[in-house]
This record gives C-alpha cells, sequence and structure tokens, in this order.
C-alpha cells in the first residue's frame, strides 16, 4: 500500500502521559500537514511541513504540541502530558505542493491516512 | 467568526431529490477553494474543486461568489451512495497554503 500511514491506528493513555504518533507519507509528496478532528466537526488544521521546514505552526493547540519532520520524509507529533481534552482523532495528510509529475500544478488536493484515534482516560 | 461556516443538517432527502449545500468564509485573502467528502469512520477525499466560474462533475456542481464569500454544492438525481458528509474548505492565505474545513454538512440519501 503506498498510501499515507499513521500509526498507532489507537491509544489509550493517562492523563498527564505523553504520547507521540507517527505518520508516513506518499513518497513523493514534500508537504505534511497535521489535523486533529473531533466527533460532529471538520478536520482542524494544526500544523505542516515542506519537507524539513515546518512552515506553520501558530495553530498548535498548546506548548504541550509539538511536531517534527527531521529528514523530510517521515513525521511525529508529540502531545506531552496528556489531558482529557486532547482526546480525538489526529490525522495526517501529504501532497505535493506543485503537483508533482501530474503536470496539473497545484491541485488541493490532500491525501489522508486513516488517523491515529487517542483517548485519555 | 469561524473561518468557514457551514450549516451541520442533517439534510435527509429522498433518492433522486436535489439538494444544495452552502458554505461561507472569512478570509477575503482566501484563493482555493474545495469540496471533500468524509464517510462515516473514514477519511476525507476530496470531491471536486470550485471556481468563480463554476463547475460541474456529473451530478455535482460548485459555485463561488468571492463577493460575498460564498460557496456552493448542489447535487442532483440524489443515490444512497451519496450519503456522507460534505467538508467545505478553503486556503488558510492566499496562493498555495494549507486547508482549513468546515465543520461539514451531513446528507443521508433515503430509498
Amino acid at each position: 500500500d503506498t498510501g499515507v500511514s499513521q500509526n498507532p491506528r489507537h491509544k489509550i493513555t493517562k492523563r498527564g502521559q505523553n504520547v507521540t504518533f507517527r505518520c508516513d507519507p506518499i513518497s513523493e509528496h514534500n508537504r505534511l500537514y497535521w489535523y486533529r478532528q473531533t466527533l460532529g466537526q471538520g478536520p482542524e488544521f494544526l500544523t505542516y511541513f515542506q519537507n524539513e521546514a515546518q512552515l506553520e505552526k501558530s495553530r498548535l493547540l498548546s506548548d504541550r504540541f509539538s511536531a517534527e519532520r527531521p529528514k523530510g520524509s517521515f513525521s511525529t507529533l508529540e502531545i506531552q502530558r496528556t489531558e482529557q481534552g486532547d482526546s480525538a482523532m489526529y490525522l495526517c495528510a501529504s501532497s505535493s505542493s506543485t503537483g508533482g509529475t501530474s503536470g496539473r500544478g497545484w491541485t488541493g488536493e490532500l491525501f489522508f491516512g486513516e488517523g491515529s484515534r487517542l483517548t485519555v482516560l | 467568526r469561524k473561518e468557514v461556516e457551514q450549516d451541520p443538517g442533517p439534510f435527509n432527502v429522498p433518492e433522486g431529490a436535489t439538494v444544495a449545500f452552502n458554505c461561507t468564509y472569512s478570509n477575503s485573502a482566501s484563493q482555493s477553494f474545495f469540496w471533500y467528502r468524509q464517510d462515516c469512520r473514514k477519511e476525507p477525499k476530496l470531491l471536486m474543486s470550485v471556481y468563480s466560474s463554476g463547475n460541474e462533475d456529473g451530478r455535482f456542481t460548485a459555485q463561488l461568489n468571492r463577493a460575498s464569500q460564498y460557496i456552493s454544492l448542489l447535487i442532483r438525481d440524489s443515490k444512497l451512495s451519496d450519503s456522507a458528509t460534505y467538508l467545505c474548505v478553503v486556503t488558510l492565505f492566499s496562493g498555495n497554503t494549507p486547508l482549513v474545513f468546515g465543520k461539514g454538512t451531513r446528507l443521508s440519501v433515503i430509498a
């Protein structure tokens, strides 16, 4: 499968613990995005990378949230000192900023993974 | 004001009906607009882009009114398989920038 891969798919943790999610994007995509989605809401933008550069991080929910993409390939999203309000689905998406080899230019299409569901007890 | 506002629905319509969804966006700098579809317990997927001139893809028609900062999606001859949540999406800033999503409008097509 060459789609976006996220793991773990489910994580149950106790309040105050740290958790880390990993995202492996589609290999030829240079952009990687993190979103959070709660029940009945649309995906909420958190941060994104172009290659290894984090271009926007002001939307990260608090300083307990951090993301990295050290080699411009996979990315990790860490939540420190988890709170019950952090319970949500964390979605990763990837895209090409230029439309890749299709020649069509940027299409606005994000390819999402199946998400990592976090439950904080 | 939220960046993207949509009526959450649900819209319950019979097969064959025509249904329209609307959304408004707050940032006049947004330059690109899309509709995504999200099935229950699945990830969002691009349905179609939205252009000022309007665009059609089979039974689906999308329109943009930049002056009113308003986007619409029309679905004709609804099918059971159209049942999903439809997400209105705009770029965060100008140009080729991250996408922000509305909370979505839920559609149920009933036999």
